[in-house]
């Protein structure tokens, strides 16, 4: 059964910070994998979608990686903004003939301090 | 580009009362549609998923169900609330052909 775990689970930076949230996830075999970010009591935004034959996407200020074999992905933040302070959530579809169920980590929660 | 709208924000039910959570989307057809459940402080569980009209999948024995109707109607309902139904509630769509998810705003219910 496919477990994916998010590391921390919380984070405090200064302004300027650049970070590094970390996303892993047990079985290998996956689809594509998609970071979203969350604010307070709302829906989700996709940021960035990684499909497996990829290593890593970017947009902006962000970058995701995505190591398939060791089960692990990355989102780096640059230059942090307090704008930034939200709950970021991977996660990670199997490949199961076209239902795309994603199955999500619990997030980490960031606060970025003025 | 793709969109969900999901109503209401929220929601305050009675115990043993019928729940009816409605989304649709814009923007794209034929998408993928799921239902997923946000409990305080823990990940998405998803409930329900949809590959087209009429067709429902359980991912979790509970007190809910889900119907979809129309192409970009998705919903979910209830007949008698459990105290345990409380949660954020969230509506996803999925595009096929970029496999990418996007969400609605959710509906916070809280059954009292």
């Amino acid at each position: 059964k496919q477990e994916v775990t998010q590391i921390p689970a919380a984070l405090s930076v200064p302004e300027g910070e650049n970070l590094v949230l970390n996303c892993s996830f047990t079985d290998s075999a996956i689809y594509n994998l998609q970071w979203f970010r969350q604010d307070h009591g709302k829906g989700l935004t996709s940021l960035l979608l990684i499909q497996s034959s990829q290593r890593e996407q970017t947009s902006g200020r962000l970058n995701a990686s995505l190591d398939k074999s060791s089960g692990r992905s990355t989102l780096y933040i640059a230059a942090s903004q307090p704008g930034d302070s939200a709950t970021y959530l991977c996660a990670v579809s199997p490949p199961t003939s076209g239902t795309y169920k994603y199955i999500f980590g619990t997030g980490t929660r960031l606060k970025v301090l003025a | 580009s793709q969109t969900i709208h999901q109503w209401p924000a929220t929601l305050v039910q009675p115990v043993g009362s019928p729940l009816s959570l409605e989304c649709t989307v814009e923007g794209t057809s034929n998408p993928n549609l799921y239902w997923y459940r946000q409990a305080a402080g823990r990940g998405l569980q998803l409930l329900f998923y949809s590959i087209g009209i009429g067709q429902i999948s359980s991912e979790v024995p509970q007190n809910l169900s889900a119907s979809r109707p129309q192409d970009r109607q998705f919903i979910l309902s209830s007949k008698k609330l459990l105290l345990s139904d409380s949660g954020f509630y969230l509506c996803a769509g999925l595009q096929r052909a970029t496999t990418e998810a996007f969400f609605g705003q959710g509906t916070r219910l809280t059954v009292v």
